[in-house]
C-alpha cells in the first residue's frame, strides 16, 4: 500500500535561511512523487514532481527535491527562504488517487 | 481562464440537509477526482472518474454520490449531511490516470 510520512508537523525558519522539509514514502514499485504547496485559504499548487530519471528535480519558486530510493525519501529544499514561502507543504505519492502526507506548516520569521 | 473551478466556494448548511458541490475543468482532461481535507489539513482521495466511469471509490459513506455528466464535470452530492462532513473538498483533474493532477480552489463545507 502507498503511504507518505512527513515527520515534521511545523517548522520555523528565519527569512534567508535554508529549508529542508522531509518526506518518506512507502510504495510497491517505482514511485511517482510530488510536492504541493497550499497557502492559507487557497488550493494546492504543484511545486515539483518526480517520475523517473535525474533524482534531483527542480521546481517552481526556487524549490528542489531529491529522490533517494535507498532511504525512501523525497525531501524538499530551498537555499534561501522568503517570507512569502510561509504555507502548508504536502508530499504525495502515486498517481490516480494520490496519497498525501499530513503536511508540514512552514512559518518564516523576519 | 480558470483551469479547475468549483462552486460554491463556501457552503454552510444544517445537519440532515442534502447539498451538491460542482466541479468543472477546461483542460480537456479525461480523469477527475474528489479529495476531502479535514480540519487537521489531512487530504484524502474520495473518488476518481476516468471517461465518466468510476475507477476509485475509497471507503466513503454512501451518502456521498459523485456524478459525472461529461468528462469536463464531476459533481459531488451529499445526502443527510452530518457534522463530520465539515471539511474542505477539492476537485482535481488529470489527463489519463497517470497524469499530473491539477486542483481546484476548494469548497469549504460547514455543517451546523
Amino acid at each position: 500500500a502507498q503511504s507518505v510520512t512527513q515527520p515534521d508537523i511545523h517548522i520555523t525558519v528565519s527569512e534567508g535561511a535554508s529549508l529542508e522539509l522531509r518526506c518518506n514514502y512507502s510504495y510497491g514499485a517505482t514511485p511517482y512523487l510530488f510536492w504541493y504547496v497550499q497557502s492559507p485559504g487557497q488550493g494546492l499548487q504543484l511545486l515539483l514532481k518526480y517520475f523517473s530519471g535525474d533524482t534531483l528535480v527542480q521546481g517552481i519558486k526556487g524549490f528542489e527535491a531529491e529522490f533517494k530510493r535507498s532511504q525512501s525519501s523525497f525531501n524538499l529544499r530551498k537555499p534561501s527562504v522568503h517570507w512569502s514561502d510561509a504555507a502548508e507543504y504536502f508530499c504525495a505519492v502515486g498517481l490516480q488517487g494520490m496519497r498525501f502526507g499530513a503536511g508540514t506548516r512552514l512559518t518564516v520569521k523576519p | 481562464d480558470t483551469a479547475v473551478s468549483q462552486t460554491p466556494k463556501y457552503l454552510v448548511t444544517q445537519m440532515g440537509n442534502d447539498k451538491s458541490i460542482k466541479c468543472e475543468q477546461n483542460l480537456g482532461h479525461d480523469t477527475m477526482y474528489w479529495y476531502k481535507q479535514d480540519s487537521k489539513k489531512f487530504l484524502k482521495i474520495m473518488f476518481s472518474y476516468n471517461n465518466k466511469e468510476l475507477i476509485i471509490n475509497e471507503t466513503v459513506p454512501n451518502r456521498f454520490s459523485p456524478k459525472s455528466p461529461d468528462k469536463a464535470h464531476l459533481n459531488l452530492h451529499i445526502n443527510s449531511l452530518e457534522l463530520g462532513d465539515s471539511a474542505v473538498y477539492f476537485c482535481a483533474s488529470s489527463q489519463g490516470t497517470s497524469g499530473e493532477q491539477f486542483f481546484g480552489p476548494g469548497t469549504r463545507l460547514t455543517v451546523l
